[in-house]
């Protein structure tokens, strides 16, 4: 069965440390995965994607993901993180050029930041 | 350009009542999906249009319909409301298929 996996439901970390979100999917065809960012009561902004090639990729306010396909993972990351980041994070898998119907989301991680 | 609008950005309807909720893509972009997000469900895919046809519709009671205009605008619409219905509604829209932009959701309470 298609899935994506975050194991983490809510993180708190404090300001300026590491961040790591993980994600992990099963998907039967080639993925293509992606990162999103919510703030509270607004729409998902894309923070970064993967189709092919490196497989780290960088995205917008300073955050990269790695694609490990023999782990299954894309996992996020920030190396100082900021206490704008606060927001939930969904990671999201689905096939290039198909319909927005097979897009599947995780069920989010919520970020806190510790002063 | 412009992000995609969703208005309004507010709803409170009573059960029983019916709404519609209306999105404006990117400029260009012909592809609009909807989707709802509630706290228990998460995100839940709800119908895709594209040039005016519905390509896909997710697994929701026929209470909830949509439609797109030849402007790609969509609207969609809720009858018969019930309480389940209270929800955080997205529309996305795309130029190619799976690079999706959000608008920023209409709320809506159903009391």
């Amino acid at each position: 069965a298609q899935s994506v996996t975050q194991p983490d439901i809510h993180i708190t970390v404090s300001e300026g440390a590491s961040l790591e979100l993980r994600c992990n999917y099963s998907y039967g065809a080639t993925p293509y995965l992606f990162w999103y960012v919510q703030s509270p009561g607004q729409g998902l902004q894309l923070l970064l994607k993967y189709f092919s090639g490196d497989t780290l990729v960088q995205g917008i306010k300073g955050f990269e993901a790695e694609f490990k396909r023999s782990q299954s993972s894309f996992n996020l990351r920030k190396p100082s993180v900021h206490w704008s980041d606060a927001a939930e994070y969904f990671c999201a898998v689905g096939a290039a050029y198909s319909s927005a119907s097979k897009i599947i989301f995780g069920s989010g991680t919520r970020l806190s930041i510790r002063p | 350009k412009a992000g995609v609008t969703q208005t309004p950005r507010y709803l409170i309807k009573t059960r029983g009542q019916q709404v519609t909720l209306s999105c404006s893509p990117i400029s260009g972009h012909r592809s609009v999906s909807w989707y709802q997000q509630t706290p228990g469900q998460g995100l839940q895919f709800l119908f895709e249009y594209f040039s005016e046809t519905q390509r896909n519709k997710g697994n929701f009671p026929g209470r909830f319909s949509g439609r797109q205009f030849s402007n790609s605008r969509s609207e969609m619409n809720v009858s018969t409301l019930e309480l389940g219905d209270s929800a955080l509604y997205l529309c996305a829209s795309s130029s190619q298929a799976n690079e999706q932009f959000f608008g920023p959701g209409t709320r809506l309470t159903v009391l």
